[in-house]
């Protein structure tokens, strides 16, 4: 069974480095050909799709938070980490991990994080 | 600069009317279109994938149509666990997009 978990801080403070990490499991980072992305939700708000590494490590970014963006995997950890330079209260939301088969055998972002709440606030 | 374009943003129909909700993309994306369903509190949950294949388990008055550009998802007869906000996406090339939602109620 495929799964995705999201870590980080609850709480961080405006200027700060936010690091978050999606620790999958029920499939290999290094051989599937799987890509994950980072999509976050502000409370209220419509979902708006962050970053993307491919099975094959290419990563793309969105084009209005790329400068803010870092996305990497650690295959013998089974983890994407995230990391959003100078956190502003307007980044406040629940953040979301989610996969994608690549391919024909593409179902889309089938399998989501339960997602993790961050607060940006002093 | 990519976008999707969702409408409407909001609706509001009776049980067992016939909802549609329309998704254009500003370059043509072949048929790598999703539609997720999210409901308050919960994940988004993936109903069509490749603008018309419905997701296992999901039921078969939910449908996907359209190619290049322009989308759309039908509910043939809205029933009261609809209630949700609907989200379309590409996902076949970064920037893998977002609309911007529909929110559907019951009237």
């Amino acid at each position: 069974q495929v799964t995705l978990k999201e870590s980080g801080p609850v709480l961080v403070k405006p200027t700060e480095t936010l690091t978050l990490t999606c620790t999958v499991s029920g499939f290999s980072l290094s051989n599937a050909r799987v890509g994950v992305s980072w999509i976050r939700q502000p409370p209220g708000k419509a979902l708006e799709w962050l970053a993307h590494i491919f099975s094959f490590d290419t990563k793309s970014y969105s084009m209005s938070l790329k400068s803010r963006l870092t996305i990497s995997k650690d295959t013998s950890k089974s983890q994407v980490v995230l990391t959003m330079t100078n956190m502003d209260p307007v980044d406040t939301a629940t953040y979301f991990c989610a996969q994608i088969k690549e391919g024909a055998a593409s179902l889309a972002f089938d399998i989501w994080g339960q997602g993790t709440m961050v607060t940006v606030s002093s | 600069d990519f976008q999707m374009t969702q409408s409407p943003s909001s609706l509001s129909a009776s049980v067992g009317d016939r909802v549609t909700i329309t998704c254009r993309a500003s370059q043509d994306i072949t048929n790598s279109l999703a539609w997720y369903q999210q409901k308050p509190g919960k994940v988004p949950k993936v109903l069509i994938y490749a603008a018309s294949a419905l997701q296992s388990g999901v039921p078969s008055r939910f449908s996907g149509s359209g190619s290049g550009t322009d989308f759309t998802l039908t509910i043939s007869s809205l029933q009261p666990e609809d209630v949700a906000t609907y989200y379309c996406q590409r996902y076949d090339n970064a920037p893998l997009t977002f609309g911007g939602g529909t929110k559907v109620e019951i009237k």
